[in-house]
């Protein structure tokens, strides 16, 4: 089955910096790739996805890219704020499936 | 995207006693599911839920220990059954937002067993 590995598991920059997470996956099938924040006592919150016939895709401060030969992804946050401060998950699926495989979360820490 | 409640958010039980997560679509959903948040860990996939048919659940997650209900397309019922304290996790639902083709999470329920 899928395996998804995330890295690094704890991250600390400063405010205004950028921050990268990265994360890998086994099954060459999986097609949809989405990233999620967590806050403390909340859900996971859905902030950008992306899709296998993409390689990049950017929504404002957030850009994740792709590369299907690899099997990697990763989550690019520019001119980070403290409130970007959380925990995040990147995850694989088969979209057809519905089945998100996560990784094992990164937190971020941003410093004022 | 779809907005969903569960209920309860929080709760502390006795080992042995069961209880039943309820969550609630404010949409019409064909796919449900339901997560285990273990203490400091990622989200492990317990089951899928479809309307009309009996839930799949995954490797490592039977149904005698969680049993799930769908009646409908808008709502869902996970119960931990013979609670112990390795039990104690955030159990989250989630659904496919055909909305914007993505995942929507519950905020969750948080479990202690004591």
């Amino acid at each position: 089955g899928e395996n998804v590995e995330q890295h690094p598991s704890t991250l600390s920059v400063q405010e205004g910096d950028s921050a990268v997470i990265k994360c890998t996956y086994s099954d060459s099938a999986s097609n949809y790739f989405p990233w999620y924040k967590q806050e403390l006592g909340k859900g996971p919150q859905l902030i950008i996805d992306i899709r296998s016939n993409v390689g990049e895709k950017k929504d404002q401060r957030i850009a994740v890219t792709l590369n299907k030969t690899a099997k990697h992804f990763s989550l690019h946050i520019t001119e980070t704020q403290p409130e970007d401060s959380a925990v995040y998950f990147c995850a694989a699926s088969q979209s057809n499936t519905g089945k998100l495989i996560f990784g094992q979360g990164t937190t971020l820490q941003v410093k004022p | 995207s779809a907005v969903i409640s569960q209920k309860p958010s929080r709760d502390i039980c006795q080992r042995g006693t069961s209880l039943t997560i309820q969550c609630q679509v404010d949409s019409q959903v064909t796919m449900m599911f339901w997560y285990r948040q273990q203490p400091g860990q990622s989200l492990t996939l317990i089951a899928t839920a479809n309307q009309g048919s009996e839930a799949t659940y995954e490797s490592g997650f039977v149904i005698d220990k969680f049993p799930i209900s769908r009646p409908n397309l808008t709502f869902s019922t996970l119960t931990v059954s013979n609670m112990s304290p390795e039990d104690s996790s955030i159990y989250l639902c989630s659904v496919e937002d055909l909305g914007y083709y993505g995942y929507t999470f519950g905020s969750g329920t948080r479990l202690t067993v004591v």
